[in-house]
């Protein structure tokens, strides 16, 4: 069975400054990783993702994620917070199932962007 | 119309009320998807259909009943609901045979029982 874990609920960090969300995961099979990403009262968004090849992704609005087999991890950074930053977000770890593809989805990490 | 639209937004209902959650994707996908989101849990899976047919039933009470009448449409018909039943309800949508497993979301119903 796979699982995810984001250590952290909430982050908070200053304008400019690194942002660094944890994820880790486990799975039984070469793992399809994802980090999404929810602004409130909307659905959730892909910002990235990892299939196969490269170990660092990047995604939309800067973001990057490096897979380490080693670690079992995904974390997700980004060089400098902007404000527009601020919502939920969400690694996932997919794998098929039969005909679809069961996602496991981790608890979310609320980051806030402090001026 | 693009992506994974959802109707209506929001819903208000009483415990003993009969409603319905719709959702449509555009991407043409041929998997759907309710998720339900609740303040302080992970995203729960309650239902699948891929090619029409349901492939995951996520031990949801019956008061939960989805339909799935072609690939591109997914209802979530709701009958004597509980107040622990007010959450988000995310309806996505992906491609079988994908070899990313994306899933593509709609913006979600949020549901309130009172």
């Amino acid at each position: 069975a796979q699982s995810v874990t984001q250590l952290g609920s909430h982050v908070s960090v200053s304008e400019g400054a690194l942002v660094l969300l944890r994820c880790n995961y486990s799975s039984s099979v070469p793992p399809y990783l994802f980090w999404y990403v929810q602004y409130p009262n909307q659905g959730l968004q892909l910002l990235l993702k990892y299939t196969t090849g490269a170990t660092l992704v990047k995604g939309i609005n800067g973001f990057e994620a490096e897979f380490k087999k080693s670690e079992t991890s995904f974390h997700l950074t980004k060089p400098s917070a902007h404000m527009s930053d601020a919502a939920e977000y969400f690694c996932a770890v997919s794998e098929r199932s039969g005909g679809y593809q069961k996602v496991t989805f981790g608890t979310g990490t609320k980051l806030q962007v402090i001026p | 119309e693009t992506g994974v639209t959802q109707t209506p937004r929001h819903l208000v209902m009483g415990m003993t009320n009969k409603k319905s959650l719709k959702c449509e994707q555009h991407l043409g996908h041929n998997a759907m998807y309710w998720y339900k989101q609740s303040a302080k849990k992970p995203l729960e899976l309650m239902f699948v259909y891929s090619l029409e047919e349901r492939v995951e039933n996520n031990s949801v009470p019956s008061r939960f009943s989805p339909e799935c009448p072609n690939s591109s449409h997914l209802f979530l018909h709701l009958h004597t609901l509980q107040p622990e039943d007010s959450a988000l309800y995310l309806c996505a949508s992906s491609q079988v045979g994908s070899n990313t497993g994306e899933l593509f979301f709609g913006e979600g119903s949020r549901l309130t029982v009172l």
